[in-house]
C-alpha cells in the first residue's frame, strides 16, 4: 500500500554482505514491525517498535538487528548475509487504538531478498 | 501455546460458486482474530477482524467470517466467488500486546 513503503523491491546479495532493507509510512501510527515470509511458513515476526525509543526483538531475530530513525522510518539490517535468510520480507504498521490487541496491521508492499 | 492452523494448501472453486477458506486457532485467552489477502507482488490487506460481538463479522470485498466458539474456529467465507479472488489467505491471531501468529496460508483459486 502507498502508505507503507519498503525499499528497495528486490535485491540479490552475497553471502558476508550487510544488507539494509527501509520501511516508511506516512500513516502516522506509533507501531512498527519487519516480518519475514517463507513459502508454508507464513509471516514470522522479527522485531517490533512501539515508538522511537522501544524496539523489541521478535521470534526470530538472531541475525538482523533495527533502527527506528524516526516515528515514519524502521530500517532492518541483515549484518552478514547468510543462504537461509533468502525471503520476501515485509514491514508493517498499526496505530495502537486499544494497547495493540486488535489493532489492524498495514502491510507494505516487500521486498524480496536473495543471498547467493 | 498459541497458536492459528489452516488444513488447506489450496483451495480450488468454480466462479459463481460459495468459497470457505478454513481457519482455526488456540488460545489462552479470549481471541482476536483476523483475515488477510495477498495479491502477486503485493503486501498483506486486512479483510476483518473479530473482535466481541456478533459471530459473523463481514469484511471487504463481499467477504464474511463467522466465529465459532465452540469449534474453535474462524473460516472465511463468500457467497460467490470472482476469479479476481484468487489469491493467498492469511488468517492470524492476536496474542499479547503486539504479536500476531499468522497461520501458513491457504492458495485460493477461482476457476472461471
Amino acid at each position: 500500500d502507498a502508505d507503507v513503503t519498503q525499499t528497495p523491491r528486490n535485491r540479490i546479495t552475497k553471502t558476508g554482505k550487510r544488507i539494509m532493507l527501509e520501511c516508511s509510512q506516512t500513516k502516522g501510527h506509533d507501531r512498527m514491525y519487519w516480518y519475514r515470509q517463507d513459502p508454508g511458513l507464513g509471516l514470522r515476526l522479527i522485531y517490533y517498535s512501539f515508538d522511537v525509543k522501544d524496539i523489541n526483538k521478535g521470534e526470530i531475530s538472531d541475525g538482523y538487528s533495527v533502527s527506528r530513525q524516526a516515528q515514519a522510518k524502521f530500517s532492518l539490517s541483515l549484518e552478514s548475509a547468510i543462504p537461509n535468510q533468502t525471503a520476501l520480507y515485509f514491514c508493517a504498521t498499526s496505530e495502537d487504538r486499544t494497547g495493540g490487541l486488535t489493532d489492524t496491521q498495514y502491510f507494505g508492499p516487500g521486498t524480496r531478498l536473495t543471498v547467493l | 501455546a498459541q497458536s492459528v492452523a489452516q488444513p488447506e494448501d489450496q483451495v480450488n472453486v468454480a466462479e459463481g460458486n460459495p468459497l470457505t477458506v478454513k481457519c482455526t486457532y488456540s488460545v489462552s485467552g479470549n481471541p482476536y482474530l483476523f483475515w488477510y489477502v495477498q495479491y502477486p507482488n503485493r503486501g498483506l490487506q486486512f479483510l476483518l477482524k473479530y473482535i466481541t460481538g456478533d459471530n459473523l463479522v463481514k469484511g471487504s470485498y463481499g467477504f464474511e467470517a463467522e466465529f465459532n466458539k465452540s469449534q474453535t474456529s474462524f473460516h472465511l467465507k463468500k457467497p460467490s466467488a470472482l476469479v479476481s479472488d484468487s489469491a493467498l489467505y492469511f488468517c492470524a491471531v492476536s496474542s499479547g500486546t503486539y504479536k500476531y501468529i499468522f497461520g501458513t496460508g491457504t492458495r485460493l483459486k477461482v476457476l472461471a
